[in-house]
């Protein structure tokens, strides 16, 4: 089974701080998801990536930034934290040579800035 | 219009029960199809794709209508296991980005 990885399940920073999170995926997927789940707002895009070294703005990508330099790794950077990226951000990953198997997603990091 | 668009409910329905959500899309070039299901506070996980011909995996049916450009998902014999939200996802025209429908949410009560 597709393993990803998120490296927090929670986590608190205050309000200016630059924040990381990780995602890791152990299939050799090409393609890389970073959302955010709000209530009422469903899945909402931040960053894509469909390679090493490659990365695509998605619906929001304001306040945020993206690295990925292994292609296993997609790491989500908050580069000021601000009490409205309060949220739960979720990986996901996929191989874009097999569409009809879906998107594999991680369990969640719920970030609260104060 | 949205991209997707579901029904966010509450379905309430008693155990045993037959329950179908539908799911609306706005771009006729999607060519990929699921369905996921999301438990409270946990992760989407894929419950099953969606193919042209339709297609079935145990009580539950998907179907896909080009014309109308719509997805359904058929739950028979309800189980209380079944509560959740279910999720429509349906990739951006050719791209191979999903965009997901803001869920439609299933309670099943004895």
């Amino acid at each position: 089974d597709v393993k990803v990885t998120q490296s927090s399940r929670y986590l608190v920073k205050r309000t200016g701080e630059k924040v990381f999170l990780e995602c890791v995926q152990d299939m050799d997927h090409e393609n890389m998801f970073w959302y955010r789940q709000d209530p009422g707002l469903g899945l909402r895009l931040i960053y894509f990536s469909y390679d090493v070294k490659m990365k695509e703005k998605g619906d929001i990508p304001e306040g945020y930034s993206v690295s990925r330099e292994k292609k296993e790794r997609f790491s989500l950077i908050l580069e000021s934290a601000s009490t409205n990226q309060t949220s739960m951000y979720l990986c996901a990953s996929s191989n874009p040579g097999g569409q009809s198997y879906g998107y594999t997603f991680g369990s969640g990091t719920r970030l609260t800035v104060v | 219009r949205k991209e997707v668009e579901q029904d966010p409910g509450p379905f309430n329905v008693p155990e045993g029960a037959t329950v179908a959500f539908n799911c609306t899309y706005s771009n006729s070039a999607s060519q990929s199809f699921f369905w996921y299901r999301q438990d409270c506070r946990k992760e989407p996980k894929l419950l099953m794709s969606v193919y042209s011909s339709g297609n079935e995996d145990g009580r539950f049916t998907a179907q896909l209508n080009r014309a109308s450009q719509y997805i359904s998902l058929l739950i028979r014999d309800s189980k209380l296991s079944d509560s959740a939200t279910y999720l429509c996802v349906v990739n951006r025209g050719g791209s191979y980005i999903p965009t997901f429908g803001r869920g439609t949410s299933l309670i099943v009560h004895p």
